[in-house]
C-alpha cells in the first residue's frame, strides 16, 4: 500500500494563479518531508523540504504547510508560471523514502 | 561535477533476456538507491544500499538484484525480463540514509517485449 498519497493527479492553472498539491501520510516515524519537480526525461529534483517541528516553510514563491496532528502536507505555489508546468512528487523519510503517486501540473498562459 | 550517472538510457528487452542497469555517483555518498516511476504509481524502492557490501530490499524487489562493491557503483541486474518491468529506472543517493536530499540520475526507460 502506498505510504503517501497525494491528490490531485493533474492540476490545470492559468499563469498568475495559486497551484495547490496535497498529500497525506500515515507512519509518523517519518521525519523529512520534500516535494520533488521532475520535467520530461530529467530524473527529479528536491525543489523544498520541511522537518515536522515546523509548520510552514517558504522559498521564493513555494510554500510547503504541514499539519503533524492530521499528517498532512501541501505545496503551494504563488503565481504560477508556465516554466513551472511539471510533475510534483511529495515524499516522506525516516531512513529510506518514499513518494506520492505524482501530480502533472500544467500552467497555461 | 557529474551528480549520478546512469548507463543505458534507453533499452530494448525480449522476455527472459538478462540485462544490467549501471549506476555510478562522484559525491561520496553511502547511501545509494533504485527506484522505478510507472504512470500512477510514482517513484517505488526496489534496492537500496546504505555502503560497500551492504543492500536491502525495498518495496518492490523482486525480479531484481543489486550489489556494492564500491562506494561510487550501485548497479542493478535484471535476471530474466518480464514485460511488467517495463518502466523508467532511477538512481539516486543520499549523503547517508535518512540524511534527507536525494540526488537523481537522468533515469533509464526500459521496454521488455
Amino acid at each position: 500500500q502506498q505510504q503517501v498519497k497525494q491528490s490531485p493527479q493533474s492540476l490545470i492553472v492559468q499563469k498568475g494563479g495559486i497551484s495547490i498539491i496535497n498529500c497525506a501520510y500515515e507512519n509518523t516515524a517519518f521525519d523529512y518531508f520534500p516535494w520533488y519537480q521532475q520535467f520530461p526525461g530529467k530524473g527529479p529534483a528536491l525543489l523544498i523540504a520541511i522537518r515536522p517541528d515546523v509548520s510552514e516553510k517558504k522559498e521564493g514563491r513555494f510554500t510547503i504547510s504541514f499539519n503533524k496532528s492530521a499528517k498532512q502536507f501541501s505545496l503551494h505555489i504563488m503565481d504560477s508560471q508556465p516554466g513551472d508546468s511539471a510533475t510534483y512528487f511529495c515524499a516522506a523519510s525516516y531512513n529510506d523514502m518514499r513518494f506520492g503517486a505524482g501530480t502533472r501540473l500544467t500552467v497555461k498562459p | 561535477n557529474a551528480g549520478v550517472t546512469q548507463t543505458p538510457k534507453f533499452q530494448v528487452l525480449k522476455t527472459g533476456q538478462s540485462m544490467t542497469l549501471q549506476c555510478a555517483q562522484d559525491m561520496n555518498h553511502e547511501y545509494m538507491s533504485w527506484y522505478r516511476q510507472d504512470p500512477g504509481m510514482g517513484l517505488r524502492l526496489i534496492h537500496y544500499s546504505v555502503g560497500a557490501g551492504i543492500t536491502d530490499q525495498g518495496e518492490v524487489p523482486n525480479g531484481y538484484n543489486v550489489s556494492r562493491s564500491t562506494t561510487e557503483d550501485f548497479p542493478l541486474r535484471l535476471l530474466s525480463a518480464a514485460p511488467s518491468q517495463t518502466s523508467v529506472y532511477f538512481c539516486a543517493s543520499s549523503y547517508r540514509m535518512g540524511s534527507g536530499e536525494l540526488f537523481f540520475g537522468e533515469g533509464s526507460r526500459l521496454t521488455v517485449l
